[in-house]
């Protein structure tokens, strides 16, 4: 089965500054992967999802970018980060074997919070 | 575009007792999956169920069900003989033919001693 890990499990950071979320999957080759971004209280906002090394699919126009520089390696990134890019970033897997509508495996995810 | 409803931001019970916990949602498509998730406070999201929309058996994971009405889209899940570590937030989750997972608001769910 496959293990996601997050790096760092939390981030403070000032307005202005970038940011880099690392997320890295074992166990699994060529996952789909997909970024998550929860607002406190809140339910989960999907931002990017990718099928495959250099492919980015953005569902909402935001600040934050995301690249996959490698089979199971998704990175979440900003230039210059936002207060309102503060939140819980979870980064999930499903295993390319399954159909569209299987299940994703959500890491620990990482707690940023722009000051 | 497909919704999910979670209708109860707050639920209680008693240790031991059974609790259900709501979801309603909004498709055209026939063919999906829908999930509970348990988000304990570490946040971390768990699975506990999931359901395949062309399997009319209600899906059951040790004291864990779900009540799946598809032509109500209707979707709940009870807890039986709850316990002091079931107490988390729980979200309802759709997935259909993008794959793409359609969160419900969640529920927080308090069990009480």
């Amino acid at each position: 089965s496959q293990t996601i890990h997050q790096w760092p499990a939390t981030l403070v950071q000032p307005v202005g500054s970038p940011l880099s979320l690392e997320c890295t999957v074992e166990g699994t080759s060529n996952p789909n992967l997909y970024w998550y971004r929860q607002a406190a209280g809140r339910g989960l906002q999907l931002l990017f999802y990718s099928v495959g090394i250099g492919q980015i699919s953005s569902e909402v126009p935001q600040n934050l970018s995301a690249s996959r520089p490698q089979d199971r390696q998704f990175i979440l990134s900003s230039k210059k980060l936002l207060l309102s890019d503060s939140g819980f970033y979870l980064c999930a897997c499903r295993p390319p074997s399954r159909g569209l509508r299987e299940t994703q495996y959500f890491g620990p995810g990482t707690r940023l919070l722009v000051l | 575009a497909q919704t999910v409803t979670q209708s109860q931001p707050e639920m209680s019970v008693q240790e031991a007792e059974t609790v259900t916990l709501s979801c309603t949602y909004d498709t055209s498509e026939s063919d999906y999956y829908l999930f509970w998730y348990k988000q304990p406070p570490s946040r971390q999201m768990i699975l506990v169920i999931r359901q395949e929309a062309y399997k009319q058996q209600n899906a059951t994971e040790n004291r864990f069900s779900v009540n799946f009405q598809k032509a109500a889209k209707s979707f709940s899940l009870k807890i039986s003989d709850s316990q002091l570590g079931d107490a988390a937030m729980y979200f309802c989750a759709y997935a259909g033919n993008t794959g793409k997972l359609i969160f419900g608001q969640g529920t927080t769910l308090q069990v009480k001693p």
